[in-house]
């Protein structure tokens, strides 16, 4: 079945600079590479999402990139702000199967 | 509209005695997914449910752990003989379908038992 491995797993930045967490998965099959953002107590939202055909797609300071020969998928985040502070998960999925989620990473933004 | 919701919102227990924890998704969204979040874990996939499909249940921990899906809607996840190491937040999501990949995240059930 499908692995997700996920890199780092805690961060830190100086607010303004950039954030780059990796995730790499091994079922060449999966097309669907959601990130989703969890803050302290709460429940995980969808920041952005990428699917097989597509290898950037761009929301403001938020950007994932997918390189399928190499079965990986990033998330970059510029001008880190304070209340960017949280948990990040990265998952794979294959089409009407279930999602197979990354470990997390602990982004930090220090003021 | 309403989002996904959970009850209860929390549940202490005694080791041993069986819980039932409960799925609202959003209304018309036909796949339903169970997750299991150890303290400070990812998420662990439980199961799947896709319309009138058979569940994919090959997330559930052991045998003590069972999840119905009445009338396509409410799910309920049962626990039987509660352990300690089942102490997690159980989080429950809804998406509109196999075609609709955007899951949508209740609130969770802090579960401890003790």
């Amino acid at each position: 079945g499908e692995n997700v491995e996920q890199h780092p797993s805690t961060l830190s930045v100086q607010e303004g600079d950039s954030a780059v967490i990796k995730c790499t998965y091994s079922d060449s099959a999966s097309n669907y590479f959601p990130w989703y953002k969890q803050e302290l107590g709460k429940r995980p939202q969808l920041i952005i999402d990428i699917r097989s055909n597509v290898g950037e797609k761009k929301d403001q300071r938020i950007a994932v990139t997918l390189n399928k020969t190499a079965k990986h998928f990033s998330l970059h985040i510029t001008e880190t702000q304070p209340e960017d502070s949280a948990v990040y998960f990265c998952a794979a999925r294959l089409y009407g199967q279930n999602f197979v989620f990354g470990p997390g990473t602990r982004l930090s933004v220090l003021p | 509209g309403a989002g996904v919701s959970q009850s209860p919102s929390n549940k202490v227990t005694e080791k041993g005695k069986d819980v039932e924890l409960r799925c609202d998704p959003i209304s018309g969204h036909t796949a339903l997914y169970w997750y299991r979040q150890s303290l400070g874990q990812g998420l662990e996939f439980l199961i799947y449910f896709q319309g009138n499909s058979a569940p994919d249940k090959s997330g559930l921990p052991s045998d003590r752990f069972s999840a119905e899906r009445t009338g396509g809607s409410v799910s309920t996840l049962t626990i039987q003989r509660t352990q300690q190491e089942d102490s997690a937040v159980y989080l429950c999501a809804s998406s509109s379908g196999p075609a609709s990949e955007t899951q949508y995240f209740g609130p969770g059930t802090r579960l401890l038992v003790l």
